[in-house]
């Protein structure tokens, strides 16, 4: 079964910042997709990034950018000037590809705290 | 307009009791979802539908069951509730194929 691990249960940053969060995942498949989700206190799920893995170029959504190193099995997600609002839980998922049907193994989630 | 939506978005009852938690998208997806969130935020797939068929089932107990009326919906019915049960619960959908999950505001079940 796959497995998706984060391994900083928190993170601070300071405003304006850039700040890394770690995403490693252990599969064999070779067609797979990885996504990042943001969760702000108020509940929802916000789909950030997604990276295929047979992209050959690192993904980027504006202040979103995801350092995928495949050889490592590892799809870090960055976020570049960091806002009081980007204070969430981040959760990894992988899907497995050339299945026809999604199916999300989330991690277990960073939270990211942004201070001013 | 909201793209997918719950319904009720909290729900208390007692043990024992049965209820349902409402689905809808207007996103013309073919393929909805239901997850649940547990009290340490840890995110599991349910089920999955695929155009009203169901494709996962992902070990969830049999008082739990959902139902696709049509592919714009997946409501869940969860009987003889438990405390165990109280959790956040998530429906979603997607298009087919790799692309991201959209996900509809929750549904904060506690079960006393």
């Amino acid at each position: 079964a796959q497995k998706i691990t984060q391994t900083q249960p928190g993170m601070f940053v300071q405003e304006k910042e850039a700040v890394t969060l770690d995403c490693t995942y252990d599969t064999s498949d070779p067609s797979y997709g990885l996504f990042w989700y943001k969760q702000p206190s108020s509940g929802e799920m916000i789909f950030l990034i997604y990276q295929g893995s047979y992209d050959q170029q690192n993904a980027t959504e504006g202040r979103y950018s995801l350092n995928f190193q495949k050889a490592r099995k590892s799809a870090n997600l960055v976020i570049s000037a960091s806002q009081l609002g980007d204070s969430a839980m981040y959760f990894c998922a992988f899907e497995r590809g050339n299945t026809g049907f999604q199916k999300l193994v989330f991690g277990t989630g960073t939270r990211l705290l942004v201070s001013p | 307009d909201t793209a997918v939506s719950q319904t009720p978005k909290y729900l208390v009852t007692q043990m024992g009791n049965d209820k349902s938690i409402k689905c809808e998208q207007n996103l013309g997806h073919d393929t909805m979802y239901w997850y649940k969130q547990d009290s340490k935020k840890f995110l599991k797939i349910m089920f999955s539908y695929n155009n009203k068929e169901l494709i996962i089932n992902e070990t969830v107990p049999n008082r739990f069951s959902p139902k696709s009326p049509d592919k714009a919906h997946l409501n869940l019915h969860i009987n003889s509730l438990e405390l165990g049960d109280s959790a956040v619960y998530f429906c979603a959908s997607s298009q087919a194929g790799p692309s991201e999950q959209y996900f509809g505001p929750g549904t904060r079940l506690t079960v006393t």
